[in-house]
């Protein structure tokens, strides 16, 4: 079946220590992003690619790090620099051009111990 | 920068009954594309409703459609007989159509649907 796929599902970090949230995709999707849920703040994009080895910031890059090596593939390093990285992480892909929708995976649950 | 706001965080509606979400936004585009997104219990975000704003006419999904008022630039969802599956967060979002055009959120709201 096409789709996102995003592990591991539920992860905890001990503080200090870098992790990374796998997002693939099979849907032929140029563009990939990364978005993050906290509690009453709607989702906030992290970092976006539109093609493979260009990304951009989104808005609130700091403290994450992302590759695109691969179009199937769009992992994110949360990195010690994150200050509160407890949040839903949610990774998302569409076609490149604008307007077009954009299909989300089953998100991921970073908890900080 | 564009905006998308929804005041609204909580409404509950009896089911099979319509309840209207709002949703209003702000930007200088002329042309761009708005989205409604649902998000149940199990946190999976699913498409809803999508509205190209060059057309006049209100898209509309079956029991859900929209309200599109482009001069004062609103966005409304309207859910017809409303069902127990219905109850979720619902996202509304906004993408306009530059080169690094990216989808921005609004706080969502939380819909419950009595039995």
């Amino acid at each position: 079946d096409g789709g996102i796929t995003q592990s591991p599902k539920y992860l905890f970090r001990k503080e200090g220590q870098n992790v990374t949230l796998s997002c693939e995709q099979n849907l032929n999707h140029d563009a990939m992003y990364w978005y993050r849920q906290d509690p009453g703040q709607g989702l906030r994009l992290i970092y976006y690619s539109q093609i493979v080895n260009d990304f951009q910031k989104g808005d609130i890059a700091e403290g994450y790090s992302v590759s695109r090596e691969k179009k199937e593939s769009f992992p994110l390093t949360v990195t010690s620099a994150q200050k509160n990285p407890t949040a839903f992480y949610l990774c998302a892909s569409s076609l490149w051009t604008a307007g077009n929708t954009i299909y989300f995976g089953e998100g991921s649950w970073l908890t900080v111990v | 920068a564009q905006t998308v706001t929804q005041s609204q965080p909580e409404m509950s509606v009896q089911e099979a009954e319509t309840v209207t979400l709002s949703c209003t936004y702000d930007t200088s585009e002329s042309n761009y594309y708005l989205f409604w997104y649902k998000q149940p219990p199990s946190r999976q975000m699913i498409l809803v409703i999508r509205q190209e704003a060059y057309k006049q006419q209100n898209a509309t999904e079956n029991r859900f459609s929209v309200n599109f008022q482009k001069a004062a630039k609103s966005f409304s969802l309207k859910i017809s007989d409303s069902q127990l599956g219905d109850t979720a967060m619902y996202f509304c979002a906004f993408t306009s159509t530059g080169a690094n055009s990216k989808l921005t959120f609004g706080k969502g709201i939380t819909l419950s649907v009595r039995p």
